[in-house]
């Protein structure tokens, strides 16, 4: 069973605050991992996207992933206003080629940065 | 920067009539996505279509529907018979191109509401 899980919050923090973010997951398979920021009425918006296990940095935004864990994080630095927002973690297998193939998506956290 | 788009934003239609939902990938991407998001539930994987035909399909994606690339900039989504519980936001995405890099993420459009009454 291909299941991701997040807590889905909703996670408020007042302004400079720093967020982490989480996910696990149940398929060793999954070696491919992204972070999606979705605000009200938009689509999807690709934040982090990582392979294996590591860190990547990007900003004020920094991606854990932590496969023996089945475990990633998305942390949010110096947050802002703007960053309210629902992150959405996902996930592949990859191995397709030029593409990832389909996706798994945990449930989305809530998130709103207050001044 | 580059952008998938999609039309209409929001759909309303009778319960047994047929939709279809139109996207235009990325310009130089190679492979289409539909993805549906229930309200208050993930966004779930329908299908993905690379060189005129489905590479992956999931359980949801039944005879009831259906996508095409009638031209080399549109691709659709077609529900032949809608229910109730189709009513959803539908996402297309797409990925991929011939610069030799692999595994390349999704990027998504800003979806297509459809309510179904």
């Amino acid at each position: 069973q291909k299941e991701v899980e997040q807590d889905p919050g909703p996670l408020s923090v007042p302004e400079g605050a720093i967020v982490s973010l989480n996910c696990t997951y149940s398929n060793s398979a999954f070696q491919y991992f992204m972070w999606y920021r979705q605000y009200s009425r938009k689509g999807p918006e690709l934040l982090m996207y990582t392979y294996s296990s590591g860190n990547k940095e990007d900003g004020r935004f920094t991606a854990q992933v932590d496969k023996s864990s089945k475990y990633i994080s998305l942390f949010i630095r110096d947050s802002q206003p703007s960053d309210s927002a629902t992150y959405l973690c996902a996930m592949s297998d990859g191995d397709r080629g030029s593409t990832l193939g389909r996706l798994y998506f945990g449930r989305g956290t809530q998130l709103t940065v207050w001044p | 920067e580059p952008e998938v788009t999609q039309t209409p934003s929001h759909q309303v239609t009778q319960m047994g009539q047929e939709v279809i939902l139109r996207c235009v990938p990325i310009s130089n991407h190679l492979y289409f996505y539909w993805y549906r998001q229930i309200l208050g539930q993930k966004v779930e994987f329908l299908v993905s279509f690379y060189n005129n035909e489905i590479s992956e399909k999931s359980e949801i994606f039944d005879d009831q529907f259906s996508v095409e690339r009638p031209d080399g900039s549109n691709f659709t989504l077609k529900i032949r018979s809608t229910k109730l519980e189709d009513s959803a936001m539908y996402f297309c995405a797409s990925s991929g191109n011939l610069l030799g890099m692999t595994n390349q993420p999704q990027h998504f459009g800003d979806g297509t509401r459809l309510s179904i009454l």
